[in-house]
């Protein structure tokens, strides 16, 4: 089943406490993102990749670091996580450079710092 | 920086109905326009895709159009059922496609169908 999977989907930190979320696709997508999703606020995209080795902000970069090692995965790293990042985080995947480019979001993952 | 707005931010209507969400944006500069739908506690799922160069796409009851000169998408959505109630987002995707890939969002129409 082709499907974007992210872990953990729930997690509890506290200040300062380094973390990282993982993101993998099982579709060959070349393109993969995160975002942040906040009452009020939206869906914000955090930082994406157009393929392995390349990454560029998005929005919302401060605070967060990717890496892009292989196409099938993108973790997402805090190293000293805040109170304010405490959000629903999703990793997005598509094609990227064919058309049509539909994006296929994971579950998501909620996070609370403490 | 691209800035896209849903109207309006909550919808209700009684089964049956057709219905409009409105999605509009500031930079007509843009590669393509997706409709996602997303459920309360889940992801998103793609709805549909409107590449810049296209004014409409269908699927099934939904039909979504786009005019990129006024900066206006529109979601249609014919004969709404229960299973229709969900938060309704665009986003619009910069540029011209090549390695720029920042996407933007609308904050949503939570709609709600009534039995």
């Amino acid at each position: 089943e082709a499907q974007v999977t992210q872990n953990p989907r729930y997690l509890i930190t506290v200040t300062g406490k380094k973390l990282t979320v993982t993101c993998s696709q099982n579709m060959n997508h070349e393109y993969m993102s995160w975002y942040r999703q906040d009452p009020g606020l939206g869906l914000r995209q955090i930082y994406y990749s157009m393929n392995v080795e390349v990454t560029d902000k998005g929005d919302v970069p401060e605070g967060y670091k990717v890496s892009r090692k292989e196409k099938r995965n993108f973790p997402l790293i805090l190293e000293s996580p805040s109170p304010n990042q405490t959000s629903l985080y999703f990793c997005a995947s598509s094609i990227g450079t064919a058309s049509p480019d539909t994006q296929y979001f994971g579950p998501g993952t909620r996070l609370t710092v403490l | 920086k691209q800035e896209v707005t849903q109207i309006p931010a909550a919808l209700s209507v009684p089964e049956g109905e057709n219905l409009v969400l409105n999605c509009s944006f500031t930079d007509s500069a843009i590669y393509n326009l997706q409709w996602f739908r997303q459920d309360p506690g889940k992801g998103l799922t793609s709805l549909l895709l409107i590449q810049s160069s296209q004014r409409e796409q269908t699927s099934g009851r939904l039909n979504a159009s786009l005019d990129k000169s006024s900066g206006r998408s529109t979601l249609y959505i014919a004969a709404s059922q229960p299973g229709d109630s969900a938060t309704y987002l665009c986003a619009v995707r910069e540029g011209s496609g090549g390695s720029n890939y920042k996407l933007t969002f609308g904050k949503g129409t939570l709609l709600t169908v009534n039995p």
